[in-house]
C-alpha cells in the first residue's frame, strides 16, 4: 500500500525559532500534498495545499508566512513554521492522494507533535 | 460548502457489544465519503471509503458503512466491537476533483472490558 513518511515525529523548540517538517511520499509520486494541524481532541483543520512545482494554496485564515510550504520534488513537501511561539504548539499532520492508485484516497504521515517552550 | 457533522463527542461500549457511528454530511453532489481511525499520537489510518455503487461498505477491522442519500448519513458500524477498537474515528467528505477532504469533529471510543 501506499505509505507516506512525516519527519519528525516530535519536535521541542524554543519560542523564536523556526522548525521545519517533511512529508515523504515513500512509494509513489505525490502532485499534491496537504497539511492538517490537529489541537488536542479536536479535529483536524486543512492548513494548506502543497502544489509540486507552484505555489501551495493556504487556506483562509492561515498565515503564509508563518507556515512556510515548499514542494519541491514530486514525492517531498515541507512546512516550515517559522519564528515558532507557544500558541503554534499543536499536532500536524500531512497527507497525499495516490492518484495512480486511486482518485480521492488520501494517506496520511504519522504526524509531528510540535512543542515550543 | 460542505460539512461534516459527527453528533457523538464521546462513546462507551462494552467490548463485545455492538457499535454504531454516526455521521452526516452536506454537500451538493454525490458525495464521497470516508471513515478514517486514528489512535494516540498517530496519524489517520482510512477504514472504508464510498465513492459510488453498493451503498454498503465493507472496510477493514470488520467495520462496515451505510450510505443513506435520504438522510445525508454514512453510519459506521461494527457487530462486535474488541479492546483495539478504542480509538478517535472521523467521518469525511471530499470536495470532487480537489482530492481535499471535509472533516467532522471525531468520535471518541472507549472501550470497557
Amino acid at each position: 500500500g501506499a505509505v507516506v513518511s512525516q519527519h519528525p515525529s516530535r519536535v521541542i523548540c524554543k519560542s523564536g525559532t523556526s522548525v521545519k517538517i517533511e512529508c515523504r511520499s515513500l512509494d509513489f509520486q505525490a502532485t499534491t500534498m496537504f497539511w492538517y494541524r490537529q489541537f488536542p481532541k479536536q479535529s483536524l483543520m486543512l492548513m494548506a495545499t502543497s502544489n509540486e512545482g507552484s505555489k501551495a494554496t493556504y487556506e483562509q485564515g492561515v498565515e503564509k508566512d508563518k507556515f512556510l510550504i515548499n514542494h519541491a520534488s514530486l514525492t517531498l513537501s515541507t512546512l516550515t513554521v517559522t519564528s515558532a511561539h507557544p500558541e503554534d504548539s499543536s499536532f500536524y499532520i500531512c497527507s497525499a492522494p495516490n492518484r495512480a492508485a486511486a482518485k480521492n484516497i488520501q494517506y496520511f504521515g504519522a504526524g509531528t507533535r510540535l512543542s515550543v517552550l | 460548502a460542505q460539512s461534516v457533522t459527527q453528533p457523538d463527542i464521546h462513546i462507551t461500549v462494552s467490548e463485545g457489544a455492538s457499535l454504531e457511528l454516526r455521521c452526516n454530511y452536506s454537500y451538493g453532489a454525490t458525495p464521497y465519503l470516508f471513515w478514517y481511525v486514528q489512535s494516540p499520537g498517530q496519524g489517520l489510518q482510512l477504514l472504508l471509503k464510498y465513492f459510488s455503487g453498493d451503498t454498503l461498505v465493507q472496510g477493514i477491522k470488520g467495520f462496515e458503512a451505510e450510505f443513506k442519500r435520504s438522510q445525508s448519513s454514512f453510519n459506521l458500524r461494527k457487530p462486535s466491537v474488541h479492546w483495539s477498537d478504542a480509538a478517535e474515528y472521523f467521518c469525511a467528505v471530499g470536495a470532487g476533483d480537489t482530492d481535499k477532504l471535509i472533516f467532522g469533529t471525531g468520535t471518541r471510543l472507549q472501550v470497557f472490558p
